[in-house]
């Protein structure tokens, strides 16, 4: 069975600071796929980002980069210079993949709140 | 363009009042998701449509649930009769699922249901 874990409940820092949110995942598959999404105040939630389990190389998009490390089973997301927009519930999720049904599912982690203090 | 959409987008009922929420998935795709959103719970799936076949339900907490989605452009998840602890964010999530897998699964606003 497939599982996330995101430790960190509620993080706060300063406006302009660097954070961080932990993911850990748990699953048997040697193919899956990982993604980040945001639950902004108003609650939508917003897809971030994709990452299948070949390619560990980091991502960037702008204040945004993710490390992917396989040997430690963790998929890290780190907003630089924070702003208050950035205030949100971020979740991290796993999908495992194959040709059969049922692999698009997503199995979501409890979520961080993330809160930027001006 | 337009993406998931759901309504209502809240909902505040009577106990044992069946409720019916709406889902227009993203043009195109033909995986359709049930998501539940609580407390308690967290993010949970409730059930998978493909092309318009069920294809996973075991998310459905009991028989008070059912969903359909009778085309490509529209699903409905109802409850009946509704209990206070169904109140949660219900939404409604589509992708387009090709012969690769992990495609992205883009979500709607939700659909706040309150149970009192």
């Amino acid at each position: 069975a497939q599982k996330v874990t995101q430790a960190q409940t509620e993080i706060s820092v300063v406006e302009k600071e660097d954070v961080t949110l932990d993911c850990v995942y748990e699953t048997r598959d040697t193919t899956y796929y990982l993604f980040w999404y945001k639950q902004p105040p108003s609650g939508e939630l917003v897809f971030l980002i994709r990452r299948n389990s070949f390619d560990e190389q980091n991502e960037i998009s702008g204040r945004y980069s993710w490390n992917f490390q396989k040997s430690t089973s963790s998929f890290n997301f780190t907003i630089t210079a924070s702003q208050v927009v950035d205030s949100a519930v971020y979740f991290c999720a796993l999908s495992e993949a194959g040709w059969g049904f049922g692999n698009e599912k997503l199995t979501f982690g409890t979520g961080t709140r993330l809160t930027i203090i001006p | 363009d337009a993406g998931v959409i759901q309504s209502p987008r809240h909902e505040v009922t009577e106990m044992g009042q069946e409720v019916t929420l709406r889902c227009k998935p993203i043009s195109g795709h033909n995986s359709l998701f049930w998501y539940r959103q609580t407390m308690m719970r967290g993010l949970e799936l409730l059930i998978y449509f493909n092309n318009n076949v069920p294809i996973d339900d075991s998310g459905m907490p009991e028989d008070r649930f059912s969903a359909k989605m009778p085309n490509a452009s529209f699903s409905t998840l109802k409850i009946q009769p509704s209990e206070p602890r169904d109140s949660a964010v219900y939404f409604c999530a589509s992708s387009l699922r090709t012969l690769s897998s992990g495609n992205t699964i883009y979500f709607g606003e939700g659909s706040w249901l309150t149970v009192v």
